[in-house]
């Protein structure tokens, strides 16, 4: 099985500081790994994802991502914080391979990011 | 806008009722999910259709059940409802049956048992 563990439920940062969201996964097979944000009172949007290829991924609204294999991690990060980033996120890993096993999302706990004026 | 629609926004109901939630995938979207949003246990994974066919389940309880239909919209039908029940449900689609497919997500339809 695989699973998600997202270190903070809350991380506060003054805008235009870095910000920085930690996520560790578990998994038996390669992961597949994704970044989701969630604004209040609405779903989930996509904001990055890691399939296969260059470990440095680059997402919407400036965030990007490292896969570290030899870490487990995949932490997100933005040079500058914005006032509008103020939302929760979700590092989620694929299950499964896909097909027969279908492709369910494991999500972490998630993280509420405060970003202070 | 995901493109994915979910009705109703809002439902409260007593326990021991039966509800039913509706989703409607993206255009083209064959694959459906169920994800179930509480406060005690987060974001967990309930149910996958695909092409009208149950492709995954996840931790859905015997109370709970899901179809798919021709023209690929879902339910999700919770019965004997408990307090324990209340949450966010949501539903997501995506395009196949890869890993990697981006699954888009509807508002969610929030469920209040009282």
């Amino acid at each position: 099985a695989q699973s998600v563990t997202q270190l903070g439920s809350h991380v506060s940062v003054s805008e235009g500081a870095l910000v920085l969201l930690r996520c560790n996964y578990s998994s038996s097979v390669p992961p597949y790994l994704f970044w989701y944000v969630q604004y209040p009172n609405q779903g989930l949007q996509l904001l990055l994802k890691y399939t296969t290829g260059a470990t440095l991924v680059k997402g919407i609204n400036g965030f990007e991502a490292e896969f570290k294999k030899s870490e487990t991690s995949f932490h997100l990060t933005k040079p500058s914080a914005h006032m509008s980033d103020a939302a929760e996120y979700f590092c989620a890993v694929s299950d499964g391979v896909g097909g027969s096993s279908g492709d369910k999302l494991t999500f972490g706990t998630g993280t509420r990011l405060a970003v202070r004026p | 806008d995901s493109g994915v629609t979910q009705t109703p926004k809002h439902l409260i109901t007593a326990t021991g009722q039966r509800v039913t939630l509706r989703c409607s995938p993206r255009s083209g979207d064959l694959s459906v999910y169920w994800y179930q949003q509480s406060l005690d246990q987060g974001l967990q994974f309930l149910i996958q259709y695909y092409n009208g066919e149950e492709r995954a389940k996840g931790n859905i309880l015997e109370r709970f059940s899901a179809q798919q239909f021709p023209d690929l919209h879902s339910e999700l039908n919770l019965s004997s409802l408990e307090l324990g029940d209340s949450a966010l449900y949501f539903c997501a689609s995506s395009g196949g049956l890869a890993v990697y497919n981006e699954q888009f997500f509807g508002p969610g339809t929030r469920l209040t048992v009282l």
